[in-house]
C-alpha cells in the first residue's frame, strides 16, 4: 500500500546543517511536500518539488529527490533554534478522480544552542 | 489576508454532546478538507470538498458530517461526541484538488471529549 516513513527525532547543534529524510512506496507520486509545524500551530508549507526534479534550493532549504530509491530529503543549512519544530513529508498522488496526499508521521527537530 | 481561520481554538465537550467546528478561508480556494492529528497516527483525512455543494469522505469519516454551502466555509459537525474523537482538528484549503496545489492550514482546534 501507500506509505511514507520518516525518522521520529533529530537533534542538531545550532549552526550545523540538519538533514531530515523521508522514504515513500508509491512510484506514481507527482509532487512531494515539506511542511513545518511549530508547537500549538498549524502546518506551514516550507517547500515542494515536482517528481521529475532532482533538487530544489530555496535560501537555507535544499530538497533532494532520488526517485529510483523513493527517497526525499530536506536539508536546513545553518540551523537555528527557531527551526525547532516537527517536519512532515507528504506525497501527492492522483487517485482516480481526486488528489490523494500520503503523510509521514513527522520528524521532531531539536536544535541545541 | 487571514488565510484559513478555525474557531474555536479549544473546546471541551461531554460524551454525547454535539458541536460544530468552523473553518473559513478568504483565498477563494475550491478545495477544502478536514484532518485530525493524533499522536503516533499522523494526519488523517476526515472529509473534503472540491467545491461548493460537493463533499466526500476521507479515510476516517465516521461520527462527522460536513457541508459546503459557500466557497468560503466548510464546517465540521460532531453528531454525538465520543472520547475517541479527542484530537486536534485542522482545516486546510488549496486552490484546486491538483497534485501541484499545496494546502494551507489553519491553526487547529484542540478538542477534548470527557
Amino acid at each position: 500500500g501507500e506509505d511514507v516513513e520518516q525518522s521520529l527525532f533529530l537533534s542538531v547543534r545550532e549552526g550545523d546543517s540538519s538533514v531530515i529524510n523521508c522514504t515513500y512506496t508509491d512510484s506514481s507520486s507527482t509532487y512531494l511536500y515539506w511542511y513545518k509545524q511549530e508547537p500549538g500551530a498549524g502546518l506551514q508549507l516550507l517547500t515542494y518539488i515536482f517528481s521529475n526534479m532532482d533538487m530544489k534550493q530555496d535560501q537555507r532549504l535544499t530538497v533532494l529527490l532520488n526517485k529510483k530509491d523513493k527517497h526525499l530529503s530536506l536539508r536546513i543549512a545553518d540551523t537555528q533554534t527557531g527551526d525547532s519544530a516537527i517536519y512532515f513529508c507528504a506525497v501527492a498522488l492522483w487517485g482516480g478522480n481526486n488528489r490523494k496526499l500520503i503523510w509521514g508521521l513527522g520528524t521532531s527537530l531539536a536544535v541545541n544552542p | 489576508n487571514a488565510g484559513v481561520t478555525q474557531t474555536p481554538k479549544f473546546q471541551v465537550l461531554k460524551t454525547g454532546q454535539s458541536m460544530t467546528l468552523q473553518c473559513a478561508q478568504d483565498m477563494n480556494h475550491e478545495y477544502m478538507s478536514w484532518y485530525r492529528q493524533d499522536p503516533g497516527m499522523g494526519l488523517r483525512l476526515i472529509h473534503y470538498s472540491v467545491g461548493a455543494g460537493i463533499t466526500d469522505q476521507g479515510e476516517v469519516p465516521n461520527g462527522y458530517n460536513v457541508s459546503r454551502s459557500t466557497t468560503e466555509d466548510f464546517p465540521l459537525r460532531l453528531l454525538s461526541a465520543a472520547p475517541s474523537q479527542t484530537s486536534v482538528y485542522f482545516c486546510a484549503s488549496s486552490y484546486s484538488a491538483g497534485t501541484n496545489q499545496p494546502q494551507h492550514f489553519g491553526d487547529g482546534t484542540r478538542l477534548s471529549i470527557l
